[in-house]
């Protein structure tokens, strides 16, 4: 069956550095999109990208989506405190079947 | 606050009870979503509603039980869950079910089964 894997799982950082999880799915995706979870919190939107080689920036971070649509990326310059929680890409294949990442918990150390 | 609503928060329940998970959204969307998440497991997508209609259910055992009863809510009815079934249980709606849309999502119940 389809998979989407990140990697790495788990991130820990010092406060200041930057930090980037990979996305990467066995099947061609037809948009890409991260959500955000804080510790106890849901899953909230972050952006979406659809377009083959697609990079958009938010602030400090940077999306990008691959040129065969199968793997994606997410980086962090310069973390806080706030950027603490786990970071899932997300997006349905060709069938219109919806997946999650396996996500990429990031911890920032003050 | 999402727009997505679930009830309750919390929830304990033994074996042989029999419960109900209640999600309502205030968006105008048309498609809703059932999720488990377990500790150290990706999301896993259970059910998706559009326009009332079950359009996918993931393998799930049949002691879970959906209904939509319209397109702004969804339940999940429970009974004689496993205690392996503790998780918490996320209710998504979008514009519709595409997969091209954002999903908003409520904020869980988390369920511990006994």
């Amino acid at each position: 069956g389809q998979q989407v894997m990140q990697i790495p799982q788990y991130q820990h950082v010092q406060e200041g550095e930057d930090f980037t999880t990979y996305c990467n799915s066995s099947t061609t995706l037809s948009n890409i999109q991260w959500y955000k979870q804080r510790p106890g919190g849901h899953p909230v939107f972050l952006i979406q990208l659809v377009k083959s080689g697609e990079v958009k920036k938010q602030k400090r971070l940077t999306f990008q989506f691959g040129e065969a649509k199968k793997n994606s990326s997410l980086h962090i310059t310069a973390t806080q405190t706030t950027d603490v929680g786990t970071y899932f890409c997300a997006g349905p294949n060709t069938g219109n079947q919806f997946y999650f990442g396996t996500g990429t918990s990031l911890t920032v150390i003050p | 606050e999402t727009g997505v609503t679930q009830t309750p928060r919390h929830l304990v329940m033994g074996m042989t009870n029999k419960k109900s998970l209640k999600c309502e959204q205030h968006l105008g969307h048309n498609a809703m979503y059932w999720y488990k998440q377990s500790a150290k497991k990706p999301l896993e997508l259970m059910f998706v509603y559009s326009l009332e209609e079950r359009v996918e259910n993931n393998s799930v055992p049949s002691r879970f039980s959906p209904e939509c009863p319209n397109s702004s809510h969804l339940f999940l009815h429970l009974h004689t869950l496993q205690p392996e079934d503790s998780a918490l249980y996320l209710c998504a709606s979008s514009q519709d079910s595409s997969g091209r849309n954002i999903q908003y999502f409520g904020a869980g119940t988390r369920l511990s089964v006994l």
